[in-house]
């Protein structure tokens, strides 16, 4: 099936940088999503694009939904050990058709303490 | 207060066997979906039901058959296992809406075949 081109596949990095992680797309999407997801649990919502060039905060966290609607980015700041996880990025490629999502093949966190 | 539960959230069986796990969202949601991930983490949908009524069924063996009694339930029945559905099963919940609600997820069902 159709899959996103999100990079970096991984990330190891010191308590307290800054990261950047971005999803790519061939088609125009209407909509993009940022989850995370820690071991053992399903993916939890970070953030919700619904505009193009919209830029969004959730604490340390921004997204922003890029102004050509093919890709999206997300930047964590001043991480700490518990943003270890998954990240993954979806896009929407339709207007109300939420019912399949394109999916990234996510971008594995490791903070060093 | 668990908004998408599913059971079990471990579920070791032998080939050849028949399982099933069971999803419930208490989100108000008309929208359901069960999801693979693989060994490499690739989230990969395998059905959807919007108020009971299968809308998404991607190419999944007949082997799985999912079964909604209501649109809060979305149960994921698997017949004659085989080593490859080793992986962990996501139940997860939407709103249809403009825009969209973004997905809701369980915490997953680890299914190991020997």
């Amino acid at each position: 099936g159709q899959q996103l081109n999100q990079s970096p596949q991984s990330m190891f990095i010191q308590e307290g940088e800054d990261v950047s992680m971005n999803c790519t797309s061939s088609s125009i999407f209407n909509t993009w999503l940022w989850y995370k997801q820690d071991p053992g649990e399903g993916p939890v919502l970070l953030i919700a694009l619904y505009k193009a060039g919209e830029l969004t905060s959730n604490g340390r966290l921004t997204a922003q939904f890029g102004i050509t609607r093919k890709d999206s980015f997300l930047n964590i700041s001043a991480s700490i050990p518990s943003d270890v996880g998954i990240y993954f990025c979806a896009g929407q490629p339709g207007a109300g058709n939420n019912r399949k999502l394109i999916w990234g093949l996510g971008t594995s966190l490791a903070v060093n303490p | 207060d668990t908004a998408v539960s599913q059971t079990p959230k471990y579920l070791v069986t032998q080939m050849g066997n028949d399982k099933s796990i069971k999803c419930e969202q208490n989100l108000g949601h008309d929208t359901m979906y069960w999801y693979k991930q693989d060994s490499k983490k690739f989230l990969k949908i395998m059905f959807s039901y919007n108020n009971k009524e299968l809308i998404i069924n991607e190419t999944v063996p007949n082997r799985f058959s999912p079964k909604s009694p209501d649109k809060a339930h979305l149960n994921l029945h698997i017949n004659s296992l085989e080593l490859g559905d080793s992986a962990v099963y996501f139940c997860a919940s939407s709103q249809v809406e403009s825009p969209p609600s973004p997905l809701h997820f369980g915490n997953g069902t680890r299914l190991t075949v020997t």
